[in-house]
């Protein structure tokens, strides 16, 4: 069985502000985990995925995101916030199969 | 290519009647996914396909629901007879399956269903 929770349904920072955004997973084997992002009245991107060796990952736009087994996280970074970055990011966990489940998503509202 | 292709993009209808929903996946694509997105619930996996062949169709979530993929380059999803909770984001997505273990996934734009 496979699944994430996403701290937070929605997120503000400022400008300029640090971006993180919270994703703890659980998988009953080795977890391969995914930040998507979706801009209004779009599909799903993908920003970055994890599946083994380096531990932080870094993906497109200026996200990262770093796995930690023993805190079964795996958060969203950005060190500073544009207003482009104003989208629903959700966590995804794959337990290697095919099957991917999602979180809830976090909106990130980005204040001027 | 022109990605995981998905139409009607809006689709306003009445209870009680059927309603389609076609995807047309990347061309080389042997997934192809399901999911319907709601506020309440978010992202729900309704059933994926491999080599046009249903895998897992555990989301489905009653028998109003069904979906077919008569061959690689067409998938439906129809709701027969449709209510009003079925109003949702329905996204079709595909992919080439798990690479290094991780199964990115494409996704269209999605399909806007209201049911009145």
């Amino acid at each position: 069985a496979q699944s994430v929770t996403q701290l937070g349904s929605h997120v503000s920072v400022s400008e300029g502000a640090l971006v993180l955004l919270r994703c703890n997973y659980s998988s009953s084997v080795p977890p391969y985990l995914f930040w998507y992002v979706q801009y209004p009245n779009q599909g799903l991107q993908l920003l970055l995925k994890y599946t083994t060796g380096a531990t932080l990952v870094k993906g497109i736009n200026g996200f990262e995101a770093e796995f930690k087994k023993s805190e079964t996280s795996f958060h969203l970074t950005k060190p500073s916030a544009h207003m482009s970055d104003a989208a629903e990011y959700f966590c995804a966990v794959s337990g290697g199969y095919q099957k991917v489940t999602f979180g809830i998503g976090t909106k990130l509202q980005v204040i001027p | 290519d022109a990605g995981v292709i998905q139409s009607p993009r809006h689709e306003v209808t009445e209870m009680g009647q059927e309603v389609t929903l076609r995807c047309k996946p990347i061309s080389g694509h042997d997934y192809l996914f399901w999911y319907r997105q709601t506020m309440m619930r978010g992202l729900e996996l309704l059933i994926y396909f491999n080599n046009n062949v249903p895998i897992d169709d555990s989301g489905m979530p009653e028998d109003r629901f069904s979906a077919k993929m008569p061959n690689a380059s067409f998938s439906t999803l129809k709701i027969q007879p449709s209510e009003p909770r079925d109003s949702a984001v329905y996204f079709c997505a595909s992919s080439t399956g798990p690479t290094d273990g991780a199964n990115v996934l494409t996704f269209g734009a999605g399909s806007r269903l209201t049911v009145l």
